[in-house]
């Protein structure tokens, strides 16, 4: 079975420009979650998305959004870059029955330079 | 407010040896904890998870270890081999929502000599 899978793998962008970032999680996992990881800050919890709808969120800003499609798949969305959103961005995916508290999967990671 | 903590940022194991990985947490509601490596530039990857109603889960040569009163958790591996050296972090979570939101710890470097 294919892991998560995140893209683009690397990415360079400008202080004032926005950034999508793509997670297709495990096939038949139906939760996705984001995390941002920073020297200073660690890993941090961004947001959750279930079928099609954020259930948890972090203590981010608004320029922090994501979204989830019918096929579970997942972006997220910074609008605005400041050079502190430069970090490794990690999606993870579970099955998520709701009955019982389930392992989250991680993806490879989407680092993110703000110059 | 660092609800999940380690306090060692490293920890150095001769090969063969045991290691033990620290964990504490402060918000009681967690109940549902999970130890993760992780290989710089790469996502975690998924070792060992203990359910609150537990006290003990081993996995091969990984063990973890939940004391509820004391609010602490430890990981054991046994014997560390040198493939073992990674960060470690381990993560807690409470059902919130019916959902999932991992908080975790700082990590902890663990390097396992030859």
């Amino acid at each position: 079975k294919a892991g998560v899978t995140q893209t683009p793998r690397y990415l360079i962008k400008t202080r004032g420009q926005q950034v999508t970032l793509s997670c297709s999680p495990i096939s038949g996992h139906r939760s996705v979650s984001w995390y941002q990881q920073t020297p200073g800050q660690g890993l941090q919890f961004l947001f959750e998305y279930f079928s099609e709808t954020q259930r948890n969120k972090g203590n981010f800003p608004g320029r922090f959004s994501g979204r989830q499609f019918s096929n579970s798949r997942s972006e997220m969305n910074v609008s605005t870059l400041e050079l502190g959103d430069s970090a490794l961005y990690l999606c993870a995916s579970s099955f998520l029955t709701g009955m019982i508290q389930e392992t989250q999967y991680f993806g490879p990671g989407t680092r993110l330079l703000v110059l | 407010d660092q609800q999940v903590k380690q306090n060692s940022p490293s920890l150095s194991v001769q090969e063969g040896r045991i290691s033990i990985l620290n964990c504490d947490y402060t918000n009681s509601m967690f109940d549902y904890f999970l130890w993760y490596k992780k290989y710089p530039a790469e996502g975690p990857t998924f070792l060992i998870s203990i359910s609150s109603i537990k006290d003990k889960n081993e996995d091969g040569r990984f063990t973890v270890f939940l004391n509820k009163s004391a609010k602490h958790l430890s990981l054991h591996i046994v014997p560390s081999q040198p493939g073992d050296s990674a960060v470690y972090f381990c993560a807690a979570s409470a059902r919130k929502n019916a959902g999932n939101m991992l908080t975790f710890g700082g990590g902890t470097r663990l390097m396992v000599k030859p």
